[in-house]
């Protein structure tokens, strides 16, 4: 069954410890993974786009990167206003679909 | 530039009320797709057009729910009869192309009294 895993499910950081965030798929055949920010009372924003393992990418203190298996958002010196949801979500090949994981909550304390 | 626009942003009405959601999709996207939002199911796709055409509604939870795009600028979905259990955020997002990113609006948040 084509599954989307993130983990954990919530993390508390101080302001300026680094971390990072999980997102395991099985699915048969990556189109793309994608990574979103959500705020509340807002819809997903649209952070990354990974294509092919290996493949990085950076956007301020935000760094995706992608395996076989899994991606990671590292979150380098955070800041309080990075504090939201971030969704991970897969689309396989010949499908429109995005099959989204239940996203991680971040809480960066000052 | 303008992102997917969504109204109403908040709508509570009572059971058995008909509902409509309406979506702007930005301008120049082929895609729109219709998505809800609960603590328990997370993120459910409803309805995916492409072009205008509904290419796939398996997703829409029943018969009482019902989605149209009668042109490429304008959306709109409908429950009738509401009931409670339909409270949820509903989202609406477009998208340019394939491999292209889907691109949210900031949903409307219904409550079915």
């Amino acid at each position: 069954e084509d599954q989307v895993t993130q983990s954990p499910e919530a993390l508390r950081l101080q302001e300026g410890e680094s971390s990072s965030l999980n997102c395991s798929y099985t699915v048969s055949g990556l189109r793309g993974l994608f990574w979103y920010r959500q705020d509340p009372g807002k819809g997903p924003e649209f952070l990354f786009t990974l294509y092919s393992a290996g493949e990085e990418k950076e956007k301020e203190r935000l760094k995706a990167t992608l395996t076989k298996k899994e991606s990671f958002l590292h979150i380098t010196a955070p800041k309080p206003e990075d504090s939201a949801t971030y969704l991970c979500a897969v689309q396989m090949d010949s499908s429109y679909k995005l099959i989204f994981g239940s996203g991680t909550r971040l809480l960066v304390r000052p | 530039d303008a992102g997917v626009i969504q109204s109403p942003r908040h709508e509570v009405t009572e059971m058995g009320q008909e509902v409509t959601l309406r979506c702007k999709p930005i301008s120049g996207h082929n895609s729109l797709f219709w998505y809800r939002q609960t603590m328990m199911r997370g993120l459910e796709l409803l309805i995916y057009f492409n072009n205008n055409v509904p290419i796939d509604d398996s997703g829409m939870p029943e018969d009482r729910f019902s989605a149209k795009m009668p042109n490429a600028s304008f959306s709109t979905l409908k429950i009738q009869p509401s009931e409670p259990r339909d409270s949820a955020v509903y989202f609406c997002a477009s998208k340019a192309g394939t491999g292209q990113p889907q691109h949210f609006g900031d949903g409307t948040r219904l409550s079915i009294l």
